[in-house]
Formats: structure tokens, C-alpha cells, sequence
């Protein structure tokens, strides 16, 4: 079946590295996301990788993908309060029409 | 602003009212999208439209109809809601081109409460 899943809550502290972490069973995925929601706010694209990439950087962000796990993550560098938020992971089927499956969000606390 | 425009940001209706939500995107995006998020509930795709044509209706109750008249414009007229209706509504456009997705454009939703 096809089923995206990621832990509901994660808190860490100012400065430090937050791990977002995510697995899913569809191993026809042809793109991997991240979306951010802030509070009274739709999603917003944050980065995305091609299923065929190992890793992806981009700024504070860094994606890794292990394909033969099926297992996904998002590491924040210097976490900020600004962080604070829910953090979606998506994949995308290559089914003729690319259906994307959303996980349920993680959402991430930063104190202070 | 995320270049997708979503009217209006709240709306309070009674199950006896008619409603509409407009979406509207000039991204030259040509793929629109209805979603529903619920609290503690997965994100539920409930229409989807490619160059105007409705490809994907997720057995959604007939209370909700979508309107597509233009590649930038859709809309999800409401009538007879029930209260367990009550969610924010997402639209959300992507640029479909070939083998390459790059992920949705997502407007900020109508927050809807049905009494």
C-alpha cells in the first residue's frame, strides 16, 4: 500500500540540529518533499530530491534519502524559533498522474 | 504571498447556506488542486483539475462542487455542509511537465466552520 509516516512531535533547542525523520512503503517514488506550515498558513515547498540522489543540501537544509530503507529525513542546522512548525513529507508516484502522498506532519518545537 | 490567492481566509456558514471559495494562480502553473486538512487527520486530495479537465474526484460528497473555467481560476461552491465539514481548505497548483514534478504551490486556505 502506499503510506507515508513521521514521528508527531519533536522538540529541540536554539542552536541546535533538529532531525526530521520520515519512511515510506512505495518504492516507485520518483520525488521525495518537505513542506513547511506555519500557524493560519498553507504548506510551502521547502526542498525536494529525486529519488535517485543520495543527498541534498541547501543552506541550513540537508536531505538525506536511503532508497533501500525507504527512509527520509530533514536536518535543520542551527535551529531558530522561526523553525517552529509543522513539517510535511511527501512523496510523489509516478502513476501517469504523479498522486503525492502526504505524511501527517511533524511538529517541531524550538525553545528558546 | 505564495503567488496562489485563496478568498477568504475565514468563513462561518450555516448548513442551510451556499458558499463558494476561489483559488487563483498566476504561476503559469497548469494543474489545480482541492485539498481539506482536518485536525489530526492526513491531508485529503479531494479535486484535482489538469488544463481545465476535473481528473480526479476522491469520492467526495456531492455537497462539494468544483468550478475550473480557466487555467488560473477554480472554485468549490458549497451547499448544505454538514458540521463535521469544518476544516481548512487548501487549493494548491503545479507545473506538470513531463517526467519532472516540482511540487505544489499551496495558497494560505479558508478556514471553514459550518454551524
Amino acid at each position: 500500500g502506499e503510506d507515508v509516516e513521521q514521528s508527531l512531535f519533536l522538540s529541540v533547542r536554539e542552536g541546535d540540529s533538529s532531525v526530521i525523520n520520515c519512511t515510506y512503503t512505495d518504492s516507485s517514488s520518483t520525488y521525495l518533499y518537505w513542506y513547511k506550515q506555519e500557524p493560519g498558513a498553507g504548506l510551502q515547498l521547502l526542498t525536494y530530491i529525486f529519488s535517485n540522489m543520495d543527498m541534498k543540501q541547501d543552506q541550513r537544509l540537508t536531505v538525506l534519502l536511503n532508497k533501500k530503507d525507504k527512509h527520509l529525513s530533514l536536518r535543520i542546522a542551527d535551529t531558530q524559533t522561526g523553525d517552529s512548525a509543522i513539517y510535511f513529507c511527501a512523496e510523489s508516484l509516478n502513476t501517469g498522474g504523479f498522486k503525492t502522498i502526504f505524511g501527517a506532519g511533524t511538529r517541531l518545537f524550538v525553545k528558546a | 504571498e505564495t503567488g496562489v490567492t485563496q478568498t477568504p481566509r475565514h468563513l462561518v456558514m450555516g448548513m442551510t447556506n451556499k458558499k463558494s471559495l476561489k483559488c487563483e494562480q498566476h504561476l503559469g502553473h497548469n494543474a489545480m488542486y482541492w485539498y481539506k486538512q482536518s485536525a489530526k487527520k492526513p491531508l485529503e486530495l479531494m479535486f484535482v483539475y489538469n488544463f481545465k479537465e476535473q481528473t480526479e474526484n476522491n469520492s467526495v460528497p456531492s455537497r462539494f462542487s468544483p468550478e475550473c473555467p480557466n487555467s488560473s481560476h477554480l472554485f468549490l461552491h458549497l451547499h448544505t455542509l454538514q458540521p463535521e465539514d469544518s476544516a481548512l481548505y487548501l487549493c494548491a497548483s503545479r507545473r506538470e511537465e513531463g517526467s519532472t514534478n516540482y511540487g505544489y504551490t499551496f495558497g494560505s486556505g479558508t478556514r471553514l466552520t459550518v454551524v
